[in-house]
């Protein structure tokens, strides 16, 4: 079976445009999460779902970031009126579950360059 | 509040021996999970292990084991017999309910 999927692998933007990221979970896995990592740093969480419970949003760094999931499936991460601080990568993992043993399996994640 | 702690910003290892990479963590909740992950050169996240707070015996996976020390709140990574393919960032990992929470990782290098 396919692991999760992120798209684009790439991404260059200016400052100011709006950019969209996209997470294809693995099939089966109730649980997707956003993570921030900037260069030489640690993750940074961003947002987590969890099936069609209201999404946990406590680590998005300000209202220009949003992320929507339907059901299960397919999630993207947006950004407005993007910043230069906001260019690093962006990683994507799912979860079979949300319980403690809940393994989460990353995605090769989407580097943004906002120039 | 930081959660996860890893003091080792960068850790060197001969080619075969052994190597411990440290991890301290802070919670109040008595059922957690405890993971660790190695993000090579590459960017990926690979899972390597994982140790519930409730689990008794020290958690192990071929050459990584986990040095749980659940009073002490760490949760170490041990990796025997080093290969130079193990050159990476580790991260340790903490879930407590729905998230996790990430140490600032530690990069091992594995020299010949």
């Amino acid at each position: 079976g396919a692991g999760v999927s992120q798209s684009p692998s790439n991404k260059v933007t200016e400052k100011g445009k709006d950019v969209e990221l996209r997470c294809d979970p693995i099939s089966g896995h109730t649980a997707l999460y956003w993570y921030r990592q900037r260069l030489g740093q640690g993750l940074e969480f961003l947002i987590y779902f969890q099936g069609n419970s209201a999404p946990d949003k406590s680590g998005l760094p300000s209202d220009r970031f949003s992320a929507e999931r339907t059901g299960e499936s397919v999630s993207t991460l947006t950004i407005q009126r993007t910043q230069q601080e906001d260019s690093a990568v962006y990683l994507c993992a799912s979860s079979p579950t949300s319980g403690r043993a809940g393994t989460q399996y990353f995605g090769p994640g989407t580097r943004l360059t906002v120039l | 509040a930081q959660k996860i702690t890893q003091t080792q910003p960068g850790m060197f290892v001969q080619e075969k021996e052994a190597v411990t990479l440290d991890c301290t963590y802070d919670t109040s909740d008595q059922s957690y999970g405890l993971f660790w992950y190695k993000q090579p050169s590459s960017g990926e996240m690979i899972f390597l292990i994982y140790q519930g707070s409730y689990d008794e015996q020290n958690a192990t996976e071929g050459r990584y084991s986990l040095n749980f020390q659940k009073a002490r709140k760490s949760a170490n990574l041990v990796i025997s017999a080093s290969q130079l393919g193990d050159s990476a960032m580790y991260f340790c990992a903490m879930r407590e309910v729905g998230d996790m929470r990430f140490g600032a990782g530690t990069r091992l290098t594995v020299k010949p």
